[in-house]
């Protein structure tokens, strides 16, 4: 089925450890993005990238790092875990122009 | 710098009785508007959008928006609440087709039978 895929779909990590969230997306869409989800706060934009080879910052990019080295898949990184990244991250892909996002299932991850 | 906020981070209502969630918006220039469903456990859909068309917007599920520029709004509504509409309802807003969308912090709607 057509969408974006999120790897793992769940995650403890220790603090100070690192680890890589992987987005992939199926549907040859330009742009996509990760945002995380707490309570309370809604969505925040952590990186973006409107294509290939390419990646900006988000409203909240501190502590992480991402890289989109082919079309399909969108990576983040986190170097040193700390416990305030204790969320729900959700990647999102979408076409040039269609001003719809299509998001995956979301990777919840905790940082003890 | 454009945002958006949402009016009440819970709403209920019976089932039947209409469904109003608000949106307000800020931003320099006419924005592209956006309402997003998240149900349990799982990623946000897109329920409707306004992109500088017709200001009445219909979406699926039976929802609806209004934009109005004089107030700054995009309230979602829908005349008949179902069970199935409990859910958290985001609004988001972008300046431009290129430019990432910000989301509001939520509304969580909950159907009473």
């Amino acid at each position: 089925n057509a969408g974006v895929t999120q790897t793992p779909k769940f995650r403890v990590l220790k603090t100070g450890q690192s680890m890589t969230l992987l987005c992939a997306q199926d549907m040859n869409h330009e742009y996509m993005y990760w945002y995380r989800q707490d309570p309370g706060m809604g969505l925040r934009l952590i990186h973006y990238s409107v294509g290939e080879g390419t990646t900006a910052k988000g409203e909240v990019p501190d502590g992480y790092n991402v890289s989109r080295l082919k079309k399909q898949n969108f990576l983040l990184g986190l170097e040193s875990a700390a416990p305030s990244q204790t969320s729900v991250y959700f990647c999102a892909s979408e076409g040039a122009g269609a001003n719809v996002l299509t998001f995956g299932a979301g990777s919840r991850l905790t940082v003890l | 710098a454009q945002s958006v906020t949402q009016l009440g981070s819970h709403v209920s209502v019976s089932e039947g009785a209409l469904v109003l969630l608000r949106c307000n918006y800020s931003s320099s220039v006419p924005p592209y508007l956006f309402w997003y469903v998240q149900y349990p456990n799982q990623g946000l859909q897109l329920l409707l959008k306004y992109t500088s068309a017709a200001t009445l917007v219909k979406g699926i599920n039976g929802f609806e928006a209004e934009f109005k520029k004089s107030e700054t709004s995009f309230h979602l509504t829908k005349p008949s609440a179902h069970m199935s509409d409990a859910a958290e309802y985001f609004c988001a807003v972008r300046l431009s087709g290129n430019t990432p969308l910000v989301f509001g912090k939520g509304t969580r709607l909950s159907v009473i039978a």
